[in-house]
């Protein structure tokens, strides 16, 4: 069974560009987590999507923004880029909301490494 | 904001010790706290996993400790190995409609030979 894939692994981006991530969920999987991970500020919940709505938002500028598409891929974007944006961003999927109603599992892809100059 | 404190930061240990990382936790409205485990160049993956209605759970040399009263959780890995070394991270998560998966900041642990 495929595990959660996110493109590109690495970027570099500009001041004031944009920049679109993807993930693909585990097969099965309804939900959709990112998060922003930096050193010394661990995992930062940026929001969930589940059946293609959003359920949460942490607490991000608009700049970050996500859909979900019909097949449970879901994108993250960042527009007007700002040097503290590089980080490492991870999306998490899992049957149901925040892990679903019994396990709690998340299942991590090996994220997008963003560096913003 | 709900949040969940880690300590330590860092944490050097030498093989066959017992490596302990701690949490304490705001909110009562939890249901469920995992520890995630990472390695360099990859994403976290579920260590162990316990609700708080048990206070202790072990699955071979990693135990969580679990005080609802004080609000902490621990975990513990006994006879520490090289391949332990990782970042560790204690979540929570909140119970109902909005149930939403909060994390600690994470703790290095480096386990010497």
């Amino acid at each position: 069974k495929a595990g959660v894939t996110q493109t590109p692994r690495y970027l570099i981006k500009t001041r004031g560009q944009q920049v679109t991530l993807s993930c693909s969920p585990i097969s099965g999987h309804r939900s959709v987590s990112w998060y922003q991970q930096t050193p010394g500020q661990g995992l930062q919940f940026l929001f969930e999507y589940f059946s293609e709505t959003q359920r949460n938002k942490g607490n991000f500028p608009g700049r970050f923004s996500g859909r979900q598409f019909s097949n449970s891929r879901s994108e993250m974007n960042v527009s007007t880029l700002e040097l503290g944006d590089s980080a490492l961003y991870l999306c998490a999927s899992s049957l149901g909301p925040a892990g679903g109603p019994n396990t709690g599992e998340l299942f991590f892809g090996e994220g997008s490494r963003l560096t913003v100059l | 904001q709900q949040q969940v404190k880690q300590s330590p930061q860092s944490l050097i240990v030498q093989k066959g010790g017992i490596s302990i990382i701690n949490c304490a936790y705001e909110n009562t409205a939890f249901d469920y706290f995992p520890w995630y485990q990472q390695f360099p160049g990859k994403g976290p993956a579920l260590l162990i996993a316990i609700r708080p209605d048990v206070s202790e759970k072990k699955e071979g040399r990693f135990t969580i400790s679990f005080n609802k009263s004080a609000k902490q959780f621990s975990l513990h890995i006994m006879d520490s190995q090289p391949g332990d070394s990782a970042t560790y991270f204690c979540a929570a998560r909140s119970e109902g409609s909005a149930r939403q998966l909060t994390f600690g900041s994470g703790t290095q642990l480096t386990v010497l030979p």
